[in-house]
């Protein structure tokens, strides 16, 4: 099954300033990494996925990289927002075989805006 | 369109009780899936279910007991509930096999004491 692991557990930045949030995974035949927010009392909810086939995907001030050949992955956020406080996780299907489903996490990233 | 519905939201529970968390999805997804969270413990899967009648365990399925007897429900039930199934139980549907694009119920937090 896949291994996710996720660094820092917790990132305080300046409002305004860029956040990076990393993860790898163990098994090079995931073809699928999305990242939640949660916030405080709130449920998970999807903020920008990445498929195996490309190496980066942007949204607005979000954006996904991910090196295949290093298996790892991450979250950048520019000119952060206090409304970007929250827990962030990575993910990975659970068993890329096909064998099994849903989602291995990662331990989540809390992430601080100071302003 | 309410997504997916969760049932309690809040239950405190003795220890040795039994209880049926409810979960709901109007959106026709086919994949269901059963997660605890756990402070500092990202989410675990407990069991998922890829269709009406078939159900599987996950990554950590002990304690816990799930039916599919339609698209729409998924409820988890505990048996004999202990301490260490304390934890806020996350439902989530997908249309995806490996749980892509899931959306996740509002949650339940679960205490036994």
């Amino acid at each position: 099954g896949e291994n996710v692991e996720q660094h820092p557990s917790t990132l305080s930045v300046q409002e305004g300033d860029s956040a990076v949030i990393k993860c790898t995974y163990s098994d090079s035949a995931s073809n699928y990494f999305p990242w939640y927010k949660q916030e405080l009392g709130k449920r998970p909810q999807l903020i920008i996925d990445i498929r195996s086939n490309v190496g980066e995907k942007k949204d607005q001030r979000i954006a996904v990289t991910l090196n295949k050949t290093a298996k790892h992955f991450s979250l950048h956020i520019t000119e952060t927002q206090p409304e970007d406080s929250a827990v962030y996780f990575c993910a990975a299907p659970r068993d890329s075989g096909g064998g099994a489903d849903g989602l291995t996490f990662g331990k989540g990233t809390h992430l601080i805006i100071q302003p | 369109n309410a997504g997916v519905t969760q049932t309690p939201k809040f239950r405190i529970l003795k220890i040795g009780q039994s209880m049926t968390l409810q979960c709901a999805q109007d959106m026709n997804h086919n994949y269901m899936y059963w997660y605890r969270q756990d402070p500092g413990m990202g989410l675990k899967l407990i069991y998922y279910s890829v269709g009406a009648g078939i159900t599987d365990k996950g990554e950590v399925p002990n304690g816990y007991n799930v039916s599919r007897s339609t698209t729409e429900d998924f409820p988890l039930r505990l048996e004999l509930a202990a301490p260490s199934q304390t934890s806020v139980y996350f439902c989530a549907s997908s249309i995806h096999r490996e749980g892509t694009e899931a959306f996740f119920g509002q949650g339940t937090r679960l205490t036994v004491v």
